[in-house]
């Protein structure tokens, strides 16, 4: 298992400012992920964070809106750039870990973000 | 990336009764995963399936991959009010996992 902490675990920000978001895990792991997951909705991958190299984004996600660090394999960051009331949401923190035939993905507690 | 869509999205039912929540693909699936969401939570894992036709139980919860992998269920049995969440399927395309629109379970007590 994977035991995840996110900070900070809710902010309130003004558009047009950026937040940064920490993912911190208790182990080393390959995998790590970022979702947003908006009220009442499903979760949406943004992207892969990959140790070593540039993250690799979903569809509908760019860098320049969402920059994310890898510096190594048990931390990440996303920041959430220039933001505006639709960016309001839960940001997710996840890490894939192998087991067997099972790869089981943990999740962080999230991050509750307002845009007013 | 990969559609997954859950039917129903929403489901009330009264404690005692039975829920199930279905997931379809239009592709065949390499595995799906399950996972529960509480209300004001994260997912947490349930169980993973790779083989086509394959059950799996845990007490009262049963799960089923489809024969041709396309699809999958998840059926609660005796529901009880700990049950309340949204539970979701996911599939893990090796690189990535994808989610399924998910389907909100209401037990009324």
């Amino acid at each position: 298992s994977a035991v995840i902490s996110q900070k900070p675990s809710r902010d309130i920000c003004q558009r047009g400012t950026s937040l940064t978001i920490q993912c911190q895990v208790d182990s080393q792991v390959t995998m790590m992920f970022w979702y947003r997951q908006q009220p009442g909705q499903s979760l949406t991958l943004i992207a892969t964070a990959n140790q070593g190299s540039e993250a690799t984004y979903e569809s509908g996600f760019v860098i320049d809106k969402f920059p994310i660090s890898r510096p190594n394999l048990t931390f990440s960051t996303l920041t959430v750039s220039n933001m505006s009331p639709e960016d309001s949401s839960i940001y997710l923190c996840s890490v894939g870990v192998a087991g067997g035939s099972t790869d089981t993905q943990y999740f962080g507690p999230g991050t509750r973000l307002t845009v007013l | 990336g990969q559609q997954v869509m859950q039917i129903p999205q929403y489901q009330h039912v009264q404690e005692g009764e039975d829920f199930t929540t279905y997931c379809n693909s239009s592709t065949t699936l390499s595995n799906i995963q399950w996972y529960k969401q509480r209300p004001g939570g994260h997912p947490v894992f349930l169980i993973q399936l790779v083989k086509s036709g394959e059950v799996k139980k845990q007490k009262r919860l049963t799960f089923q991959f489809g024969e041709a992998k396309k699809n999958s269920s998840l059926h609660i049995t005796a529901t009880q009010t700990t049950d309340v969440g949204t539970y979701f399927c996911a599939v893990n395309t090796g690189n990535q996992f994808y989610f399924g629109t998910g389907t909100s379970l209401t037990v009324i007590p």
